[in-house]
């Protein structure tokens, strides 16, 4: 079955600091892997997409993630966190079919 | 343009009651799925609308059902509501048909079940 583990539950960084959020999946074929972020009470927006080719994808608001299939991961990253990124963070895989597969987020805590 | 429209933001159920929840997609979007988020959890997929059609189905219960309208929106609906299905109910549209289309997600509806 196909899922997807973010094995970081919580996140802190200082302002100012390089961020890195991990994610794996385990799917038998390369998926469509997928980056959002939740603010508290909102829904969730789209940060980077991954289909194929180049396996370093830049998003919205500076993030970027990288595909590794060996390591069957897709972590994301931003070089300087900002307190506005302050928020939870899912990775996502979406199967040849219909369904998406979240994992469980991180959340992540920017302080001053 | 306006995003995904879900209606009501907030909702207060006794168990055993019936709930729906609506939404509008973004126009053009063809595709409307629904998911359950449980407090402190990813979202959870119950069911995908396709030009109408339910095109996939998660592992909810026959009291979660739902429905497209020619317009493209859709109503999810809950019988016989249970304490556990107190969560945020988000609903997402996307082009679909390519497997590429990413999903966008409205604000969602808060669920309680009281």
């Amino acid at each position: 079955a196909q899922s997807v583990t973010q094995p970081d539950i919580h996140i802190t960084v200082s302002e100012g600091a390089s961020l890195e959020l991990r994610c794996n999946y385990s799917y038998g074929a390369t998926p469509y892997l997928f980056w959002y972020v939740q603010s508290p009470g909102q829904g969730l927006q789209l940060l980077l997409k991954y289909f194929s080719g180049d396996t370093l994808v830049q998003g919205i608001k500076g993030f970027e993630a990288e595909f590794k299939r060996s390591q069957s991961s897709f972590n994301l990253r931003k070089p300087s966190v900002h307190w506005s990124d302050a928020a939870e963070y899912f990775c996502a895989a979406r199967n040849t079919g219909n369904q998406f597969y979240f994992g469980t987020g991180t959340s992540l805590t920017v302080i001053p | 343009d306006a995003g995904v429209t879900q209606s009501p933001t907030h909702l207060i159920k006794t168990r055993g009651q019936q709930v729906t929840l609506r939404c509008s997609p973004i126009s053009g979007h063809k595709s409307v799925s629904w998911y359950q988020q449980v407090l402190g959890q990813g979202p959870q997929f119950i069911f995908q609308y396709y030009e109408k059609e339910e095109r996939g189905r998660g592992n909810f219960p026959d009291r979660f059902s739902a429905r497209q309208f020619p317009n493209y929106s859709s109503e999810l609906n809950v019988n016989a509501l249970l304490l556990g299905d107190s969560a945020l109910y988000l609903c997402a549209s996307s082009l679909g048909g390519q497997v590429n289309s990413p999903l966008h997600f409205g604000n969602g509806t808060r669920l309680t079940v009281t």
